[in-house]
């Protein structure tokens, strides 16, 4: 198994904070990193797909970086809104396999 | 529009009972694959397909069967269900290609919550 770790947790942050997540992975036989937005009771639905070192994707208020040398990516949210609640989920995907990390659950409080 | 559709969304069953949870997309995507959501263990794959008659084990295969005759289906098989199955399933499906467009993206369905008693 191809442990794909999260960090934090769990988070709680006032709404127009800044905020930044971590997804560490192995950084051997790297293919690519994905980020999903997972709301409570809908399905989780992708962010962004990163493939290379130095990788940067950006969606509005969202953006993503990769580095594949050390194994991370952090994702930022700047100016949280309360509509920004979610658990956020990294997968590493070898090529066929993901392997999803345990997702970091944020709430903005208004 | 385009989506990937599981039923059925909520099941109760008994040990040993087979039961079928469908998946079908209609994105003619080539990739599809099954999960379990379970609390503290994230998101773990049971089966992927990579294309018609083409699957293969995931990490947590044991007790599940899949098929894949034709592109748009792939469901997903317990035989003789038990109690540690009872979790939530996600099937979701992506075409492959090249990933510099942004492919192997996947596109997930709604969730079917099975419990085994």
């Amino acid at each position: 198994i191809l442990n794909v770790e999260q960090s934090p947790q769990s988070l709680h942050v006032q709404e127009g904070d800044s905020t930044n997540f971590t997804c560490s992975f192995p950084s051997s036989n790297f293919y690519a990193l994905h980020w999903y937005r997972w709301e409570t009771a809908k399905s989780p639905e992708a962010l962004f797909v990163m493939t290379l070192n130095g990788d940067e994707k950006k969606k509005g208020r969202i953006s993503a970086t990769l580095n594949t040398k050390e194994g991370y990516s952090y994702l930022y949210i700047k100016g949280s809104q309360p509509e920004d609640s979610a658990t956020y989920l990294c997968a590493r995907n070898t090529g066929n396999q993901f392997y999803f990390g345990t997702g970091t659950s944020l709430t903005v409080i208004p | 529009e385009a989506q990937v559709t599981q039923n059925p969304r909520y099941l109760i069953t008994v040990t040993g009972k087979k039961l079928t949870v469908t998946c079908s997309q209609n994105m003619n995507h080539e990739y599809m694959s099954w999960y379990r959501q379970d609390p503290g263990l994230g998101l773990r794959q049971i089966y992927y397909s990579m294309n018609v008659e083409v699957t293969d084990k995931g990490d947590v295969p044991e007790g599940y069967k899949v098929s894949r005759k034709e592109k748009r289906n792939f469901p997903l098989i317990l035989e003789s269900p038990s109690p540690n199955q009872t979790s939530l399933y996600f099937c979701a499906s992506s075409h492959p290609g090249q990933m510099s467009s942004g492919a192997n993206v996947l596109t997930f369905g709604a969730g079917s919550r099975l419990t085994v008693l």
